[in-house]
Protein backbone atom coordinates (compact mmCIF):
# COMPACT_ATOMS: atom_id res chain seq x y z
CA UNK A 1 0.00 0.00 0.00
CA UNK A 2 0.82 3.69 -0.30
CA UNK A 3 2.85 4.95 2.55
CA UNK A 4 3.54 8.10 4.01
CA UNK A 5 6.52 8.89 6.33
CA UNK A 6 6.93 11.20 9.23
CA UNK A 7 9.72 12.78 10.91
CA UNK A 8 11.15 13.12 13.47
CA UNK A 9 9.93 10.20 15.61
CA UNK A 10 10.41 12.49 18.66
CA UNK A 11 10.87 16.06 19.17
CA UNK A 12 12.10 17.41 22.58
CA UNK A 13 12.21 20.97 23.00
CA UNK A 14 12.88 23.70 26.04
CA UNK A 15 9.60 26.12 26.21
CA UNK A 16 9.40 29.33 23.91
CA UNK A 17 11.42 27.42 20.78
CA UNK A 18 9.94 26.22 17.55
CA UNK A 19 8.97 22.52 16.55
CA UNK A 20 8.43 21.25 12.95
CA UNK A 21 6.73 17.95 12.24
CA UNK A 22 7.30 17.08 8.26
CA UNK A 23 5.04 14.55 6.23
CA UNK A 24 6.36 12.90 2.76
CA UNK A 25 4.93 10.75 0.45
CA UNK A 26 6.51 8.92 -3.07
CA UNK A 27 3.45 9.44 -5.05
CA UNK A 28 1.02 13.02 -5.38
CA UNK A 29 -1.93 13.50 -2.52
CA UNK A 30 -5.12 14.67 -3.17
CA UNK A 31 -5.25 16.34 0.20
CA UNK A 32 -3.51 16.10 3.86
CA UNK A 33 -5.00 16.19 7.24
CA UNK A 34 -3.33 16.87 10.20
CA UNK A 35 -4.34 15.82 13.94
CA UNK A 36 -3.36 16.36 17.39
CA UNK A 37 -3.56 13.51 20.20
CA UNK A 38 -2.84 14.69 23.78
CA UNK A 39 -1.10 11.89 25.86
CA UNK A 40 -3.97 9.14 26.93
CA UNK A 41 -6.36 10.93 24.17
CA UNK A 42 -7.90 10.44 21.20
CA UNK A 43 -6.56 12.12 17.62
CA UNK A 44 -8.45 15.51 16.88
CA UNK A 45 -8.23 17.59 13.86
CA UNK A 46 -6.32 20.01 13.33
CA UNK A 47 -6.83 21.24 9.41
CA UNK A 48 -6.99 20.10 5.70
CA UNK A 49 -5.07 21.96 3.44
CA UNK A 50 -5.73 20.92 -0.31
CA UNK A 51 -4.10 23.09 -2.72
CA UNK A 52 -0.31 23.14 -4.09
CA UNK A 53 1.60 25.09 -2.02
CA UNK A 54 -1.41 26.19 -0.09
CA UNK A 55 -0.57 27.62 3.60
CA UNK A 56 -2.35 27.83 6.34
CA UNK A 57 -2.47 29.15 9.81
CA UNK A 58 -3.59 29.03 13.28
CA UNK A 59 -1.99 30.98 15.66
CA UNK A 60 1.02 29.89 16.49
CA UNK A 61 0.77 26.82 13.90
CA UNK A 62 1.72 27.13 10.41
CA UNK A 63 0.77 23.86 7.77
CA UNK A 64 2.10 23.81 4.39
CA UNK A 65 1.57 21.90 1.46
CA UNK A 66 4.53 21.70 -0.68
CA UNK A 67 4.01 22.72 -4.92
CA UNK A 68 4.40 19.14 -5.94
CA UNK A 69 1.60 17.64 -3.65
CA UNK A 70 3.98 15.27 -2.21
CA UNK A 71 5.17 17.28 1.45
CA UNK A 72 3.72 18.96 4.01
CA UNK A 73 4.57 19.94 7.34
CA UNK A 74 3.41 21.68 11.01
CA UNK A 75 5.72 24.41 12.31
CA UNK A 76 4.37 25.35 15.76
CA UNK A 77 6.12 28.76 16.55
CA UNK A 78 7.06 29.39 20.67
CA UNK A 79 5.83 26.06 22.09
CA UNK A 80 3.96 26.21 25.48
CA UNK A 81 3.22 22.97 27.69
CA UNK A 82 -0.32 22.74 26.08
CA UNK A 83 1.53 21.96 22.62
CA UNK A 84 2.53 18.96 24.38
CA UNK A 85 1.41 15.76 22.32
CA UNK A 86 1.67 13.38 19.03
CA UNK A 87 1.13 15.16 15.81
CA UNK A 88 -0.70 12.81 12.62
CA UNK A 89 -0.83 13.77 9.46
CA UNK A 90 -3.13 11.63 7.10
CA UNK A 91 -2.21 11.82 3.71
CA UNK A 92 -5.39 10.95 0.86
CA UNK A 93 -3.63 9.67 -2.57
CA UNK A 94 -5.50 9.96 -5.28
CA UNK A 95 -6.48 6.44 -5.20
CA UNK A 96 -8.57 7.31 -2.22
CA UNK A 97 -6.75 5.71 0.11
CA UNK A 98 -5.78 7.67 3.41
CA UNK A 99 -2.71 6.41 5.35
CA UNK A 100 -1.89 7.77 8.93
CA UNK A 101 1.91 9.24 9.23
CA UNK A 102 3.49 7.51 12.20
CA UNK A 103 3.32 10.67 14.06
CA UNK A 104 5.84 12.83 15.87
CA UNK A 105 5.73 13.15 19.76
CA UNK A 106 6.35 16.01 20.99
CA UNK A 107 7.41 17.05 24.71
CA UNK A 108 8.20 20.71 25.96
CA UNK A 109 10.34 21.65 29.27
CA UNK A 110 9.08 23.98 31.08
CA UNK B 1 -24.12 16.22 20.84
CA UNK B 2 -22.01 13.32 22.41
CA UNK B 3 -20.05 12.78 19.30
CA UNK B 4 -19.00 9.62 18.88
CA UNK B 5 -18.92 6.91 21.85
CA UNK B 6 -17.40 3.77 22.37
CA UNK B 7 -17.40 1.15 24.87
CA UNK B 8 -15.96 -0.86 26.99
CA UNK B 9 -12.96 1.43 27.87
CA UNK B 10 -10.51 -0.90 28.94
CA UNK B 11 -10.41 -4.76 28.40
CA UNK B 12 -9.02 -7.90 29.35
CA UNK B 13 -9.19 -11.19 26.49
CA UNK B 14 -8.06 -14.57 27.56
CA UNK B 15 -6.24 -15.89 24.13
CA UNK B 16 -9.62 -17.16 22.10
CA UNK B 17 -12.09 -15.31 23.64
CA UNK B 18 -14.47 -13.00 21.67
CA UNK B 19 -15.52 -9.71 22.00
CA UNK B 20 -17.46 -6.68 20.05
CA UNK B 21 -16.35 -2.94 20.84
CA UNK B 22 -19.53 -0.89 20.61
CA UNK B 23 -19.09 2.24 18.82
CA UNK B 24 -21.84 4.92 18.31
CA UNK B 25 -22.15 8.63 16.57
CA UNK B 26 -25.40 10.97 16.75
CA UNK B 27 -23.91 13.65 14.37
CA UNK B 28 -25.93 11.39 11.48
CA UNK B 29 -22.82 10.68 9.62
CA UNK B 30 -22.87 8.47 6.31
CA UNK B 31 -18.49 7.35 6.87
CA UNK B 32 -17.52 5.35 10.13
CA UNK B 33 -14.38 4.06 10.83
CA UNK B 34 -12.39 1.15 12.97
CA UNK B 35 -8.70 2.00 14.08
CA UNK B 36 -6.00 0.43 15.65
CA UNK B 37 -2.70 2.48 17.48
CA UNK B 38 0.00 0.31 18.55
CA UNK B 39 2.15 1.80 21.31
CA UNK B 40 3.93 4.48 19.73
CA UNK B 41 2.67 4.19 16.10
CA UNK B 42 0.46 5.79 13.75
CA UNK B 43 -3.02 4.94 13.26
CA UNK B 44 -3.92 2.01 11.01
CA UNK B 45 -7.13 1.28 9.09
CA UNK B 46 -9.23 -1.94 9.77
CA UNK B 47 -12.36 -1.46 8.33
CA UNK B 48 -14.66 1.48 7.00
CA UNK B 49 -18.58 1.90 6.28
CA UNK B 50 -19.56 4.36 4.09
CA UNK B 51 -23.33 4.37 5.22
CA UNK B 52 -25.96 1.54 6.29
CA UNK B 53 -25.28 -2.56 5.15
CA UNK B 54 -21.98 -0.96 3.80
CA UNK B 55 -18.51 -1.95 4.88
CA UNK B 56 -15.71 -2.65 3.52
CA UNK B 57 -11.72 -3.85 4.82
CA UNK B 58 -9.22 -1.19 5.26
CA UNK B 59 -5.79 -2.03 5.87
CA UNK B 60 -5.14 -4.10 8.52
CA UNK B 61 -8.80 -6.30 8.73
CA UNK B 62 -7.37 -9.53 9.50
CA UNK B 63 -8.79 -11.34 12.87
CA UNK B 64 -11.82 -8.74 13.07
CA UNK B 65 -15.31 -8.16 11.98
CA UNK B 66 -17.46 -5.69 11.38
CA UNK B 67 -21.76 -4.75 10.85
CA UNK B 68 -23.85 -1.71 9.90
CA UNK B 69 -27.19 -2.06 10.22
CA UNK B 70 -28.02 1.48 11.58
CA UNK B 71 -26.52 4.83 11.01
CA UNK B 72 -25.28 4.91 14.31
CA UNK B 73 -23.70 1.81 14.99
CA UNK B 74 -20.80 0.48 13.92
CA UNK B 75 -19.17 -2.33 16.24
CA UNK B 76 -16.18 -4.30 15.78
CA UNK B 77 -16.17 -8.21 16.22
CA UNK B 78 -13.00 -9.91 17.22
CA UNK B 79 -13.77 -13.72 17.46
CA UNK B 80 -10.50 -15.34 18.76
CA UNK B 81 -8.83 -13.06 20.24
CA UNK B 82 -4.80 -12.87 19.77
CA UNK B 83 -2.05 -11.34 22.13
CA UNK B 84 -0.97 -9.38 18.39
CA UNK B 85 -4.95 -7.38 19.01
CA UNK B 86 -3.49 -6.05 21.97
CA UNK B 87 -3.76 -2.59 20.88
CA UNK B 88 -5.83 0.48 21.43
CA UNK B 89 -9.18 0.75 18.89
CA UNK B 90 -10.71 3.74 18.22
CA UNK B 91 -13.62 4.41 16.50
CA UNK B 92 -13.94 7.50 13.81
CA UNK B 93 -16.72 9.14 11.74
CA UNK B 94 -17.55 11.51 9.28
CA UNK B 95 -19.97 13.49 7.04
CA UNK B 96 -18.22 12.72 3.73
CA UNK B 97 -15.16 10.31 3.04
CA UNK B 98 -12.39 10.41 5.69
CA UNK B 99 -9.94 12.54 3.44
CA UNK B 100 -12.11 15.26 2.36
CA UNK B 101 -13.37 15.72 5.43
CA UNK B 102 -12.68 15.88 8.99
CA UNK B 103 -12.91 12.07 11.21
CA UNK B 104 -14.20 13.00 14.74
CA UNK B 105 -12.75 10.22 17.05
CA UNK B 106 -14.31 8.21 19.92
CA UNK B 107 -12.25 7.95 23.24
CA UNK B 108 -10.81 4.77 22.38
CA UNK B 109 -11.27 1.25 23.79
CA UNK B 110 -7.67 -0.34 25.39
CA UNK B 111 -7.53 -4.02 24.96
CA UNK B 112 -5.02 -6.48 26.49
CA UNK B 113 -4.74 -9.85 24.96
CA UNK B 114 -2.90 -12.34 27.55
Amino acid sequence: GQQVMQIPQYQHVQEGEDFTTYCNSSTTLSNIQWYKQRPGGHPVFLIQLVKSGEVKKQKRLTFQFGEAKKNSSLHITATQTTDVGTYFCAARHNNNDMRFGAGTRLTVKP
Amino acid sequence: NAGVTQTPKFRILKIGQSMTLQCTQDMNHNYMYWYRQDPGMGLKLIYYSVGAGITDKGEVPNGYNVSRSTTEDFPLRLELAAPSQTSVYFCASSSRQGGYNEQFFGPGTRLTVL
